[in-house]
């Protein structure tokens, strides 16, 4: 298997335009994570998908961002519109048995907002 | 409120010595600990998976333990090596919650 896939690796945009960050989980794992990494506050959960329902959005900043499932093997994660502040890596991680089996990661995009 | 620490936050020693990084965890309740390698700009490379039925996995230089009465898993390095220098994170999984330490920087001088 290729591991968690994301795209962008890298994407630079300005202050008001729509961001879409994509996964892709391992083939088989029914769970999904999208993560937030920045010096300051280091590795942030904004949601976590199962069976590609979404269980726990309570780390989602705000408004601004959304994210969805719609089928095993996709999910995106929007911010629109895009603020400066949003700058950070974004991981998206997958794993089996609902949690409990092995987390893997995909390589992060690396967003920045001007 | 469920916490993940690690100790210490940032480690120096020289290439060959033996070390322990450390991670506790509040709540005994859990399914999994896992460790975690990230290089500078990278992403989080898996390296240990200790299942709650386990004490301890093995590979290679590594070993990491767990002690789910305590609270407490340790990541032990054999003769440390300049490329292990990384920031070593545990995350402790549980029924509905996966929480990251917020890691140790790991520094191995030539």
């Amino acid at each position: 298997d290729a591991g968690v896939i994301q795209s962008p690796r890298h994407e630079v945009t300005e202050m008001g335009q729509e961001v879409t960050l994509r996964c892709k989980p391992i083939s088989g794992h029914n769970s999904l994570f999208w993560y937030r990494q920045t010096m300051m506050r280091g590795l942030e959960l904004l949601i976590y998908f199962n069976n590609n329902v979404p269980i726990d959005d309570s780390g989602m900043p705000e408004d601004r961002f959304s994210a969805k499932m719609p089928n095993a093997s996709f999910s995106t994660l929007k911010i629109q519109p895009s603020e400066p502040r949003d700058s950070a890596v974004y991981f998206c991680a997958s794993t089996s048995s609902g949690g409990a089996g092995e987390l893997f990661f995909g390589e992060g995009s690396r967003l920045t907002v001007l | 409120k469920q916490e993940v620490t690690q100790i210490p936050a940032a480690l120096s020693v020289p290439e060959g010595e033996n070390l322990v990084l450390n991670c506790s965890f509040t709540d005994s309740a859990i399914y999994n600990l896992q460790w975690f390698r990230q290089d500078p700009g990278k992403g989080l490379t898996s390296l240990l998976l200790i299942q709650s039925s386990q004490r301890e996995q093995t590979s290679g230089r590594l070993n990491a333990s767990l002690d789910k009465s305590s609270g407490r898993s340790t990541l032990y390095i054999a003769a440390s090596q300049p490329g292990d220098s990384a920031t070593y994170l545990c995350v402790k999984t549980s029924y509905d919650k996966v929480i990251f330490g917020p890691g140790t920087s790991l520094s191995v001088i030539p």
